[in-house]
């Protein structure tokens, strides 16, 4: 049962253009999210967050929105940079058990020039 | 500057075997985990600490068992290693709960004949 869903494998996005990455959650219970960056052989790093009391996020490139109705969020990076090229998690931790973070399958982005 | 440091990062074992899989931070955070990561799972949590002396159970748990009797230190033990557990496998901590960043390890690349 699969509670967080990024339901795209992998993206390729043109350098200077908007990457999009989405996530579908299941839980109403969920009340924190977050977005990892995972480069080949490395552990993930940090990227992004937002709380269920906002609908957006802003850090420099990088934007989360979320639409609880739709239990939806999705990142936006612009502009993309071959940088950008990783698996992208997002992941979400529920009221009820502040502990654990359930992480989604991930999205391979590619950014080519 | 350390940070979460994992070794081995490979190892091959027989079906049977046990190893430890060793997991220290020098950033004195509370909170560390162990997560796995297989092909089209995504990242799932094995099992996580709060503290010192306080460890408890992730999603997928079976096979694996977990002390912490420092702040640093957060072993992984796999009792009898089976070909189900190969996987690669990542060590985090973070200050707090888990809607705190996490700072992950680069991971152990483990292999079960």
């Amino acid at each position: 049962d699969q509670q967080v869903k990024q339901n795209s494998p992998s993206l390729s996005v043109q350098e200077g253009r908007i990457s999009i990455l989405n996530c579908d959650y299941t839980n109403s219970m969920f009340d924190y999210f977050l977005w990892y960056k995972k480069y080949p052989a490395e552990g993930p790093t940090f990227l992004i967050s937002i709380s269920s009391i906002k609908d957006k996020n802003e850090d420099g490139r990088f934007t989360v929105f979320l639409n609880k109705s739709a239990k939806h969020l999705s990142l936006h990076i612009v502009p993309s940079q071959p940088g950008d090229s990783a698996v992208y998690f997002c992941a979400a931790r529920a009221t009820y058990n502040t502990d654990k973070l359930i992480f989604g399958t991930g999205t391979r982005l590619q950014v080519f020039p | 500057n350390a940070g979460v440091t994992q070794t081995p990062k490979f190892q091959v074992l027989k079906t049977g075997q046990s190893m430890t899989l060793q997991c220290a931070q020098d950033m004195n955070h509370e909170y560390m985990s162990w997560y796995r990561q297989d092909p089209g799972m995504g990242l799932r949590l094995i099992h996580y600490s709060v503290g010192a002396g306080i460890t408890d159970q992730g999603e997928v748990p079976n096979g694996y068992n977990v002390s912490r009797s420092t702040t640093e230190d957060f072993p992984l033990r796999l009792l009898s290693a089976a070909p189900s557990q190969t996987s690669v496998y990542f060590c985090a901590s973070s200050y707090g709960q888990s809607n705190q960043p996490q700072h992950f390890g680069d991971g152990t690349r483990l292999s079960i004949l």
